[in-house]
């Protein structure tokens, strides 16, 4: 069974642009979230979703978006790039919303802003 | 609200020794709790996750941790540190209650195993 996919893994952009990243969850998954890691912060959420609708929002500015299409896969966008927004973004999958639910993650993205 | 707080962002142990990652987590509903471990540029991997099942939780790699409701704790256990156990851990976890409750993770801890 496949695990969570996401692409592309490493990706280098210049302040102001944008970006999409996109993540395939394990097959059978309804719900994926997303998180933000760096070194300094550590882990933050970014937002959940389940059947293509955003379930819960961490607390991040609005230049950070997210969808997910009807096959549960599910992208998030960053406009207006900033330095601070390099990070590993981690995308993660699990049977739905419930509590006590296995989340598995994928290998993250690489962002690094220029 | 719920919190995770791991004590230690840095451990080091001896190849052999006991391993105590700690984790005191503050919910206010019955919680579900999780230890992940990520190691040098991969994602997170599940080691256990305490459901209310049982209080002593057996996972992956010979690790364990115990739910103490009374001390608000989950902290994890190995008996024997092995050099492949080097690697980052985060404590996190979920209000039980209905709803969408989002996962909140600690802010990790990395562990040295020296030879």
């Amino acid at each position: 069974k496949a695990g969570v996919t996401q692409t592309p893994r490493y990706l280098i952009k210049t302040r102001g642009q944008q970006v999409t990243l996109s993540c395939s969850p394990i097959s059978g998954h309804r719900s994926v979230s997303w998180y933000q890691q760096t070194p300094g912060q550590g882990l933050q959420f970014l937002f959940e979703y389940f059947s293509e609708t955003q379930r819960n929002k961490g607390n991040f500015p609005g230049r950070f978006s997210g969808r997910q299409f009807s096959n549960s896969r599910s992208e998030m966008n960053v406009s207006t790039l900033e330095l601070g927004d390099s990070a590993l973004y981690l995308c993660a999958s699990s049977l739905d919303t419930g509590p006590g639910n296995t989340i598995y993650f994928g290998e993250g993205s690489w962002l690094t802003v220029v | 609200a719920q919190s995770v707080t791991q004590l230690g962002s840095h451990v080091s142990v001896s190849e052999g020794a006991l391993v105590l990652l700690r984790c005191n987590y503050s919910s206010s509903v019955p919680p579900y709790l999780f230890w992940y471990v990520q190691y040098p540029n991969q994602g997170l991997q599940l080691l256990l996750k305490y459901t209310s099942a049982a209080t002593l939780v057996k996972g992956i790699n010979g690790f364990e941790a115990e739910f103490k409701k009374s001390e608000t704790s989950f902290h994890l256990t190995k008996p024997s540190a092995h050099m492949s156990d080097a690697a980052e851990y985060f404590c996190a976890v979920r209000g039980g209650s209905g709803g969408y409750q989002k996962v909140t993770f600690g802010t990790g801890t990395k562990l040295q195993v020296i030879p």
